[in-house]
């Protein structure tokens, strides 16, 4: 139980062009979703957080008009990169938590995006 | 501001000893504490939680919590190379469903 799934699992795409990338629990409703960045050797960085229904509340520094994050129900959600340039370029790994009480959060695969 | 602080490591243990990870926070109303792993290009996977002091075990894993010292710590027995990964605390306070990761230690265990 408790999968998270991402597409797609790796992407390049040309600097100025928008890239979305897709996170779905497969076996669980998710009330929130969580999207990260995550650099080489660096830590995760939380970008986002999503509830279902409800607009997506950005961490400071991260620019909402960049990354659209919409989620639209309680099996997906979805972060578009919007003219993406080459230090965009980064590991985004997408989690869930299950409705209820769970403090529990289950990760995604994450997407690997390379921007040239 | 909550803090989380880990020992980047790495920490290296022979094959088939007790790996100890230590994970300490500055929030004293953090309510729920969970390990995950996270292999080297992947993502981080979960491996325990715990929300109340004492020990709790799960197969190799036990995890260890002292809310008045404001540590948890992931011990893992019988160490395999394959458990060779970074490690990450995170935390999240009451009523808040968002953690707070701390920057993860480097575990290498050799053969």
């Amino acid at each position: 139980g408790a999968v998270v799934s991402q597409h797609p699992s790796w992407v390049i795409c040309k600097s100025g062009t928008s890239v979305k990338i897709e996170c779905r629990s497969l076996d669980f409703q998710a009330t929130t979703m969580f999207w990260y960045r995550q650099f080489p050797k660096q830590s995760l960085m939380l970008m986002a957080t999503s509830n279902e229904g409800s607009k997506a509340t950005y961490e400071q520094g991260v620019e909402k008009d960049k990354f659209l994050i919409n989620h639209a129900s309680l099996t997906l959600s979805t972060l578009t990169v919007t003219s993406a340039h080459p230090e965009d370029s980064s590991f985004y790994i997408c989690s869930a938590r299950a409705s209820g009480t769970s403090y529990e959060q289950y990760f995604g695969p994450g997407t690997r995006l390379t921007v040239t | 501001q909550k803090e989380v602080e880990q020992n980047s490591g790495p920490l290296s243990v022979p094959e088939g000893a007790i790996a100890s990870l230590n994970c300490t926070y500055s929030d004293r109303v953090s309510q729920s504490f969970f390990w995950y792993r996270q292999y080297s290009g992947k993502s981080p996977e979960l491996i325990m939680s715990i929300y109340s002091n004492g020990d709790k075990e799960d197969g190799r894993f036990t995890a260890q919590l002292n809310k008045a010292s404001q540590y948890v710590s992931l011990l893992i027995r019988d160490s395999q190379p394959s458990d060779s990964a970074t490690y990450l605390c995170a935390i999240t306070e009451g009523g808040s469903y968002i953690p707070t990761f701390g920057r993860g230690t480097s575990l290498i265990v050799h053969p």
